[in-house]
């Protein structure tokens, strides 16, 4: 299967700080990615869409000022969580999307905010 | 009422058992049905996509899907443990971006 990797795995921060979580296709290229929210023994919510080279798509309720994506070429995007808090503490998880089957999923990344 | 529905368990077998996980669903507009699996802590993992109606096998995985009923099945043979994880059912409709997930089942085999 197609491979989409996750930068950092794991990042503990400050309130307030921002962090920055990279997500990438290493064997294909993605017009489109999604960017997932998972709570504990929950599934996925779908935070936005990010399309290549446009704005990201957000999902009712989510505050685009606070996520960032950013879709800069067509085997990366970026979420920013800008001025962390508490309870953006979550687990992000990435998927791209190689055809109208499939989406692969990245690793996730593990983020609490102290 | 949602537009997938996944029974979350916990669902408990015995280790060679054949396991079945099933998901319903609402829109009739849904033609893209896949299962994922997702073990503690890591990104989901495709298991199975098919398109349509029918049965599509793969090792020891079969997913069938009726679309008459507005349902979907996993079936998992000769259970191990490594299958112990959450499978989660997703379904699209032609030319939609995005998919529609349902709860997730928990499932441990026991050895």
């Amino acid at each position: 299967g197609a491979v989409v990797s996750q930068h950092p795995s794991r990042v503990i921060c400050k309130s307030g700080t921002s962090v920055k979580i990279e997500c990438r296709s290493l064997d294909f290229q993605a017009t489109t990615m999604f960017w997932y929210r998972q709570f504990p023994k929950k599934s996925l919510m779908l935070m936005a869409t990010s399309n290549e080279g446009s704005k990201a798509t957000y999902e009712q309720g989510v505050e685009k000022d606070k996520f960032l994506i950013n879709h800069a070429s067509l085997t990366l995007s970026t979420l920013t969580v800008t001025s962390a808090h508490p309870e953006d503490s979550s687990f992000y998880i990435c998927s791209a999307k190689l055809n109208q089957e499939t989406q692969y999923f990245g690793p996730g990344t593990r983020l609490l905010v102290l | 009422q949602k537009e997938v529905e996944q029974d979350p368990g916990p669902l408990s077998v015995p280790e060679g058992a054949i396991v079945s996980l099933n998901c319903t669903y609402s829109n009739s507009a849904f033609q893209y049905f896949m299962w994922y699996r997702q073990y503690s802590r890591k990104g989901p993992e495709l298991l199975m996509y098919t398109y349509s109606s029918g049965n599509k096998e793969d090792g020891r995985f079969t997913a069938q899907v009726d679309k008459s009923s507005k349902y979907i099945s996993l079936f998992i043979r000769d259970s191990q443990p490594s299958d112990s994880a959450t499978y989660l059912c997703a379904m699209s409709v032609q030319g939609a971006q995005k998919l529609v997930f349902g709860q997730g089942t928990r499932l441990t085999i026991n050895p």
